[in-house]
């Protein structure tokens, strides 16, 4: 049982350049999480998906596109990475309510030049 | 909207002395209340947490938080730290009628647990 797993775990990009954030969960969760992580700024809520099939903006969105590609997946793509997403991105997944538990993946380490 | 402030960016403190974190949140909506901790190089992890009833709750480590509605605060305490809580603690938030489980995190603090 590995819970939530995140790939790449490091990743240096130029600025203009694009990628994908991939994360999976094998705990049968409904809702699943995409936060960035700054010094001093606790972790921000990039987008979500509360069910398979539904995504929604979160706090900081600009920048970033999601897929829920099913039950298990969700990715974060950076069409076009700029200096200013240089951070750390978590992966989280729950169940379905505001009362349940949150589980976070081990992060991704980004750096855009 | 809710926001969430910890007023304490870092705390040293000695191994076996007692340690208190300080969370402070803002919403116009009755809110579920989390502590969640970071280990070094690491994701988070559910510390503990208060849906309802008794205001103290505890986790099974030895913190405890109380909830006080009138000050709206959600202050983490452990009576003698070990090393091994040297960590980074989020308090975070969600509204009680959300869909879904949108968590306000705040800026975090760190706890270094000297010997």
């Amino acid at each position: 049982n590995a819970g939530v797993t995140q790939t790449p775990k490091f990743q240096v990009l130029k600025t203009g350049q694009s990628m994908t954030l991939q994360c999976a969960q094998d705990m049968n969760h409904n809702s699943m999480y995409w936060y960035r992580q700054d010094p001093g700024m606790g972790l921000r809520l990039i987008y979500y998906s509360a069910s398979e099939g539904t995504t929604d903006k979160g706090e900081v969105p600009n920048g970033y596109n999601v897929s829920r590609l099913n039950k298990r997946e969700f990715s974060l793509r950076l069409e076009s990475a700029a200096p200013s997403q240089t951070s750390v991105y978590f992966c989280a997944s729950s169940e379905y309510g505001p009362q349940e538990t949150q589980y976070f993946g081990p992060g991704t380490r980004l750096l855009v030049l | 909207a809710q926001s969430v402030t910890q007023l304490d960016s870092q705390v040293p403190v000695f191994e076996e002395a007692p340690v208190e974190l300080r969370c402070n949140y803002s919403s116009s909506v009755s809110v579920y209340l989390f502590w969640y901790v970071q280990y070094p190089n690491q994701g988070l992890q559910l510390l503990l947490k208060y849906l309802s009833g008794s205001t103290l709750v505890k986790s099974i480590n030895g913190f405890e938080a109380e909830f006080n509605k009138s000050q709206t605060s959600f202050h983490l305490r452990k009576p003698s730290v070990h090393i091994s809580d040297t960590a980074e603690y989020f308090c975070a938030v969600s509204e009680i009628k959300a869909a879904g489980n949108k968590l306000t995190f705040g800026g975090g603090t760190r706890v270094l647990v000297k010997p």
